[in-house]
């Protein structure tokens, strides 16, 4: 199957700084990318949907100016944490469905995020 | 809008035994549905998916889940539990192949010998 990779795979950061997290398609273009966070013992909740060439669209709650999304290319999608605290230590993944796909979605392997 | 309901939190087997996980969906059409294993501090696993055809899917490590429609179910079940399958499953359903996924809240499974 296809394969999405996230860097880093784990991060640990102090309150206040920012973290950027790459998702990348490695074989396949995906003109559009799914960010999901995952708190200890929960399940994953949609944050945001990355468009390629167009603004990200976040899920209620989400704060937008917090966790920026650029979606670079057809292969590329970021999400930074800015000014991050210790409330947004979570697990973070990314999905990208193919571009040309026949319905399955692919998933990074995940982003943990430690703020101190 | 749609949502999963995976009814049992935490479940036990014995080693050897047969396995039922449920998952129920609220959704008005037919939708593309999944099961993912998530062992502890790892990321997930698709097991297997339904997006149309045989209702009765087969997948990975030996698992198998039948969608009903009738019952807006998509159960996974295992003839005979390892000690390795113990881990975090997900039911997931999805409108379609480049729409986000709705997960259910997870179930675990622990196995004993």
């Amino acid at each position: 199957g296809a394969v999405v990779s996230q860097h880093p795979s784990r991060v640990i950061c102090k309150s206040g700084t920012s973290v950027k997290i790459e998702c990348r398609s490695l074989d396949f273009q995906a003109t559009t990318m799914f960010w999901y966070r995952q708190f200890p013992k929960q399940s994953l909740m949609l944050m945001a949907t990355s468009n390629e060439g167009s603004k990200a669209t976040y899920e209620q709650g989400v704060e937008k100016d917090k966790f920026l999304i650029n979606h670079a290319s057809l292969t590329l999608s970021t999400l930074t944490v800015t000014s991050a605290h210790p409330e947004d230590s979570s697990f973070y993944i990314c999905s990208a469905p193919p571009t040309r796909g026949r319905g399955e979605q692919f998933f990074g392997p995940g982003t943990r995020l430690t703020v101190l | 809008a749609q949502s999963v309901t995976q009814p049992d939190i935490h479940i036990t087997v014995s080693e050897g035994a047969s396995l039922e996980l449920r998952c129920n969906y609220s959704y008005g059409a037919t939708p593309y549905l999944f099961w993912y294993v998530q062992s502890p501090g790892q990321g997930l696993q698709l097991l297997l998916k339904y997006f149309s055809g045989d209702t009765l899917v087969q997948g990975i490590k030996g698992f198998e889940a039948e969608f009903k429609r009738s019952q807006s179910s998509f159960n996974l079940r295992k003839p005979s539990v390892h000690w390795s399958d113990a881990a975090e499953y997900f039911c997931a359903v999805a409108q379609g192949g480049d729409t986000p996924l709705v997960f259910g809240k997870g179930t675990r499974l622990s196995v004993i010998a």
